[in-house]
């Protein structure tokens, strides 16, 4: 089945600052989404992005299909975004409609 | 409120015991979803259902068994085959598994320990 591989596993930034999480993937994907966990383990679905670019706020995502990675970036970071991140791709075909997750990035933010 | 229910939040179980899981959904989801995830790992596919009397086993389904009787339900049950059922178990649902939208949403829930 498909592969899924988040970086970096962990994350430790000062409040303000920015950071990139990456998810690399081992096939083509006709749907791929972001979601953050929080520390009371509630999943929220922060992009739909097969490709291209979106932004929501401070936060933005890119899909480049073509080479197999999406990118989440998080701008003037808060310490509400502490959590974890997943990456979670479906490959289409017999896997049509399941989700493979990554391993997550643990992110902490520091007032 | 539109969502996903989950209950409950905390199960306990005894050895040789079978638990049942619920998950409920409001938003009117063609598809439902039932994912495991042990501590400091992402989350693995149990079982989904496409649509109404059906589903499909994902990447771990010995050990348990849904139920897809009405659109906007599916529990899940941990039978005793299960050896290790001690995690946090997540429902999630999308609007369709056809069309080219399939953003999932998930409930809150349900940390299962053995007793």
């Amino acid at each position: 089945g498909i592969q899924v591989e988040q970086s970096p596993p962990d994350l430790i930034l000062q409040e303000g600052a920015n950071s990139t999480l990456r998810c690399n993937f081992s096939d083509s994907v006709n749907n791929l989404q972001w979601f953050h966990q929080n520390p009371w383990g509630q999943l929220i679905n922060l992009f739909y992005i097969p490709s291209g670019t979106k932004q929501n706020g401070r936060l933005s995502a890119t899909t480049v299909a073509t080479e197999r990675y999406s990118l989440l970036y998080i701008s003037s970071s808060q310490t509400t975004d502490s959590g974890v991140y997943f990456c979670a791709v479906s490959a289409g075909g017999t896997s049509y409609g399941k989700l493979t997750f990554g391993q997550g990035t643990i992110l902490t933010v520091h007032p | 409120d539109g969502g996903i229910t989950q209950s409950p939040k905390y199960l306990f179980r005894k050895e040789g015991q079978n638990v049942t899981l619920s998950c409920e959904q409001n938003l009117n989801h063609d598809a439902m979803y039932w994912y495991r995830q042990d501590p400091g790992q992402g989350l693995r596919l149990i079982y989904y259902s496409q649509i109404v009397n059906d589903f499909q086993k994902g990447d771990i389904a010995e050990g348990y068994s849904v139920s897809r009787e009405k659109k906007e339900s599916f529990p899940l049950t941990v039978t005793s085959a299960q050896k290790n059922p001690t995690a946090f178990y997540l429902c999630a649902s999308s609007p369709t598994t056809w069309g080219t939208n399939e953003k999932l949403f998930f409930g809150s829930g349900t940390q299962l320990s053995v007793l």
